[in-house]
């Protein structure tokens, strides 16, 4: 069963980089990867989407590798605000149809501390 | 002038109830979705509208039925319901819905979620 994966948990202290990987072997051909940020009794919201190679915007940088079947969230120099729930989420393709499947990663808890 | 907003934002029920919950976005956005978050906090799809046509209804049971009485709204009805529908369901927004490259979500659909309504059924 095609899904997407990523680490339950993380750690790390102010001021460090942290990288969160995104597993994906089954991402369909044409859609974008996008990673939310969640913070607790409130909904996702945006934080970096890209297609291939590596895109970066003021908060975050996202790496894909060319097979793309896999993203890493980096998330530079942490402080304890950015302690969250972050979930990547790709389209899945679902073999035989003209449609994937959205599907999000299980999330990753990175606790940041001081 | 929130974006995308739901009502009520906690629910608590009996068992065998029927309940509806609302969404509501500003953002003119064409495509609206509702998704179940669990206890473990997996986020799954339910349903998706484009401009009030249902385009995604992933495995959910029919007790629930999504209705779009314009694009701007997406309401989520739930007959006869059961603890394992004891979760928090957020609704969101997208831009549009495109079809390149033969995929129903287009490419670079950034979603907006609301701010989610925690059912409680007893």
């Amino acid at each position: 069963l095609a899904k997407t994966t990523q680490p339950i948990s993380m750690d790390s202290y102010e001021g460090q980089e942290v990288n969160i990987t995104c597993s994906h072997n089954n991402i369909a051909t044409n859609d974008y990867i996008t990673w939310y940020q969640q913070f607790p009794s409130q909904g996702p919201r945006f934080i970096i989407q890209g297609y291939k190679t590596k895109v970066t915007n003021e908060v975050a940088s996202l790496f894909i590798p060319a097979d793309r079947k896999s993203s890493t969230l980096s998330l530079p120099r942490v402080s304890l605000s950015d302690t969250a729930v972050y979930y990547c989420l790709v389209v899945i393709a679902a073999g035989g149809t003209s449609y994937g499947k959205l599907t999000f990663g299980q999330g990753t808890i990175l606790t940041v501390h001081p | 002038d929130t974006a995308v907003s739901q009502t009520p934002k906690y629910l608590v029920t009996q068992m065998g109830n029927d309940k509806s919950i609302k969404c509501e976005q500003n953002l003119g956005h064409d495509t609206m979705y509702w998704y179940k978050q669990d206890s473990k906090k997996f986020l799954k799809i339910m349903f998706s509208y484009n401009n009030k046509e249902l385009i995604i209804n992933e495995t959910v049971p029919n007790r629930f039925s999504p209705k779009s009485p314009d694009k701007a709204h997406l309401n989520l009805h739930i007959n006869s319901l059961e603890l394992g529908d004891s979760a928090v369901y957020f609704c969101a927004s997208s831009q549009s819905l495109g079809t390149s490259g033969g995929s129903v979500y287009g490419r670079g659909e950034t979603q907006y979620f609301g701010p989610g309504t925690r059912l409680l059924v007893l």
